[in-house]
């Protein structure tokens, strides 16, 4: 089955400075690629997404690169504020049918006034 | 629109009971996930389903089990509880339609946090 491995587990940068995760994928017929941020006691919340036939999205502040030869994709958060503090996780699509989101173990960031 | 509700949020169990959790998706969603958050194992998948259809299972005991109703409503069930059960159990709902397994967008409940004793 499909495995996502997530990397760093922890991030802590400076309020301003940029953050990246990254994730990696073991199905190449993975096709759809989200990120999820969850805040102590809450729901995850989905925040951006992208498909295999993109090589990057961008919100705001926000971007996502999908490299399908490397089987990487990245989350980019620039500009980071206090309020970006949370655990963020990726997640690749099973296409064995039905809805089937395997998880990354999640990284905490933290970001330091 | 409103969000995906679940019920209960809090539930205290001791070993070797049953517990019943209850989704409602977001209206129009006829996709439910379950998924087992704890700390050591992150997010797993537990099952979805799909117009009263488990579509996929995941890597979990018999003691799980769910259905979903006709209004898209989704229970899970664990039976005979184990301490390693306590978790956040999540829900997740997608609007797909067409039964065509195309990725579309989750969303997520609030959980429900189970505590075994």
């Amino acid at each position: 089955g499909e495995n996502v491995e997530q990397h760093p587990s922890t991030l802590s940068v400076q309020e301003g400075d940029s953050a990246v995760i990254k994730c990696t994928y073991s199905d190449s017929a993975s096709n759809y690629f989200p990120w999820y941020k969850q805040e102590l006691g809450k729901r995850p919340q989905l925040i951006i997404d992208i498909r295999s036939n993109v090589g990057e999205k961008k919100d705001q502040r926000i971007a996502v690169t999908l490299n399908k030869t490397a089987k990487h994709f990245s989350l980019h958060i620039t500009e980071t504020q206090p309020e970006d503090s949370a655990v963020y996780f990726c997640a690749a699509y099973y296409t064995g049918g039905g809805n089937k989101l395997t998880f990354g173990t999640g990284t905490q960031l933290k970001v330091e006034l | 629109k409103a969000g995906v509700t679940q019920t209960p949020r809090y539930l205290i169990k001791t070993r070797g009971q049953q517990v019943t959790l209850s989704c409602s998706p977001i209206s129009g969603h006829r996709s439910v996930s379950w998924y087992q958050q704890t700390p050591g194992q992150g997010l797993q998948f537990l099952f979805e389903y799909f117009s009263e259809t488990q579509r996929n299972k995941g890597n979990f005991p018999g003691r799980f089990s769910g259905r979903q109703f006709s209004n898209s409503r989704s229970e899970m069930n664990v039976s005979t509880l184990e301490l390693g059960d306590s978790a956040l159990y999540l829900c997740a709902s997608s609007r797909e339609t067409s039964g065509m397994a195309v990725a579309y967008e989750q969303y997520f409940g609030p959980g429900t946090r189970l505590t075994v004793t």
